[in-house]
């Protein structure tokens, strides 16, 4: 079975740009939870999507949105990059109710400069 | 809201026992979870606890008290595998979805 998978593993953009990031969740998986962990830190909270649509969003600027599509992938969007927004940014999928545990991709590590 | 506490870092040496305690704060209590991160790798799922009591898969217990709002991870016979960073986190409802609110991890080295 594959896992989660996120694309690309690294990405460098200019500050104020836009930068997209792509979740594929595990097969079965409605959820799909996106956190941001800058260098050193804990696993940030910043969007859930469960069946194409928005559940929950963590403290974050309207600039950081996302989307789900109908076969449960992912899309986050961040635009007017800042340089702290410099960050591991992950992504897990669940299932809707079930087992308590998430299961994280390996992440896309976006670097501005 | 939710917070949770937990130590920045642990040093203990390989073979040896060591406990990552984590003390938290919720509206709600929907169970406390354990993972593990190497390196800035993905965050994978340890344990869950969702009654008081320990928790045994292995090497690695996890231990939740309610009443206390209080747990622990447990890692025995300690190898230098074991090296990273380890978060617990609560979810935000039940089982109706939620996200899961972690700590600040607490980083942990085995020293041979």
């Amino acid at each position: 079975e594959a896992g989660v998978t996120q694309s690309p593993t690294h990405l460098i953009k200019t500050r104020g740009q836009q930068a997209t990031l792509r979740c594929s969740p595990i097969s079965g998986h409605t959820s799909v939870y996106w956190y941001q962990q800058a260098l050193g830190l804990g696993l940030q909270f910043l969007l859930w999507y469960d069946e194409g649509e928005e559940r929950n969003r963590g403290n974050f600027p309207p600039r950081f949105s996302g989307r789900q599509f109908p076969n449960y992938s992912s899309e986050l969007n961040v635009n007017a990059l800042e340089l702290e927004d410099s960050a591991l940014y992950l992504c897990a999928s669940s299932l809707r109710t079930g087992p308590q545990g998430y299961t994280f991709g390996s992440g896309t590590r976006l670097t501005v400069v | 809201g939710q917070s949770l506490e937990q130590p920045s870092e642990v040093t203990a040496v390989e073979g040896a026992i060591v406990q990552i305690n984590c003390t938290y704060q919720t509206s709600g209590f929907y169970g406390l979870s354990w993972y593990q991160q190497h390196d800035g790798g993905a965050p994978t799922f340890l344990s869950y606890n969702a009654l008081d009591g320990l928790e045994e898969t292995g090497r690695f217990s996890s231990f939740l008290s309610r009443s206390d709002s209080y747990g622990y991870l447990l890692l025995q016979e300690l190898q230098m595998k074991d090296s990273a960073s380890y978060f617990c986190a609560v979810r935000d409802r039940g089982n109706q979805g939620g996200k899961l609110i972690f700590g600040q991890g607490t980083e942990l080295s085995v020293k041979p």
